[in-house]
């Protein structure tokens, strides 16, 4: 079991937005910065947001992330069928004393 | 640019010692961020193991801490995994990775394609 709780899945049309949940606790995403990750088929991750919100150089702002309470969200919009990967969410857990993830969200474009 | 790559045997016998080498170029370890080391066992998902700050001080999953040794070597601009006892549950995709953060790590904002270890007599 994950320490990050995601959905397995979510599916879109091109062109359409979607959303993947990130849920935690006050002992990591409550009181820690999240990042989010893109794994590609048979790739390494990938950083796409880092600090809640913020995007690497490079990274479309087709790609959003937020924050609230201990919860986080990641956004993509005008979805393309070189969106499908796995996402991944991460943070700090300050009772763990670890960097941990999610499970995972599975994101397929209809 | 920073890239690192991943070294090191692909079969790694049960009970034995798993070594990994992660070679970076484009950057100076010495000159700061974390270095360190993400699992993904086969169609899984990631799982961090741990991290050594340029000046030597580490940070371990609990999880794995009673196994795992990262080293740092400047001269070679490299950085080491050592992970002893594995069992079958260690076979995985084994990224290593370069972390930004302050006190702890945040995030892993470059990594290596990633090398593969099977664990098996």
């Amino acid at each position: 079991q994950s320490v990050l709780t995601q959905p397995p899945s979510v599916s879109a049309a091109p062109g359409q937005k979607v959303t993947i949940s990130c849920s935690g606790s006050s002992s990591n995403i409550g009181n820690n910065y999240v990042s989010w990750y893109q794994q590609l088929p048979g790739t390494a991750p990938k950083l796409l947001i880092y600090d809640n919100n913020k995007r690497p150089s490079g990274i479309p702002d087709r790609f959003s992330g937020s924050k609230s309470a201990t919860s986080a969200t990641l956004g993509i919009t005008g979805l393309q069928t070189g969106d499908e990967a796995d996402y991944y969410c991460g943070t700090w857990d300050s009772s763990l004393s670890a960097l941990v993830f999610g499970g995972g969200t599975k994101l397929t474009v209809l | 640019q920073v890239q690192l790559r991943e070294s090191g045997p692909g079969l790694v016998k049960p009970s034995e010692t798993l070594s990994l080498t992660c070679a970076v170029s484009g950057y100076s370890i010495s000159s700061g961020y974390f270095w360190g080391w993400i699992r993904q066992p086969p169609g899984k998902g990631l799982e961090w193991i741990g991290n050594i700050y340029h000046s030597g001080s580490t940070y371990y999953n609990p999880s794995l801490k009673s196994r795992v040794t990262i080293s740092v070597d400047t001269s070679e601009n490299q950085f080491s995994l050592k992970l002893s006892s594995v069992t079958a549950a260690d076979t995985a995709v084994y990224y290593c990775a370069r972390l930004e953060g302050t006190y702890h790590p945040y995030y892993m904002d470059v990594w290596g394609k990633g090398t593969t270890v099977t664990v098996s007599s």
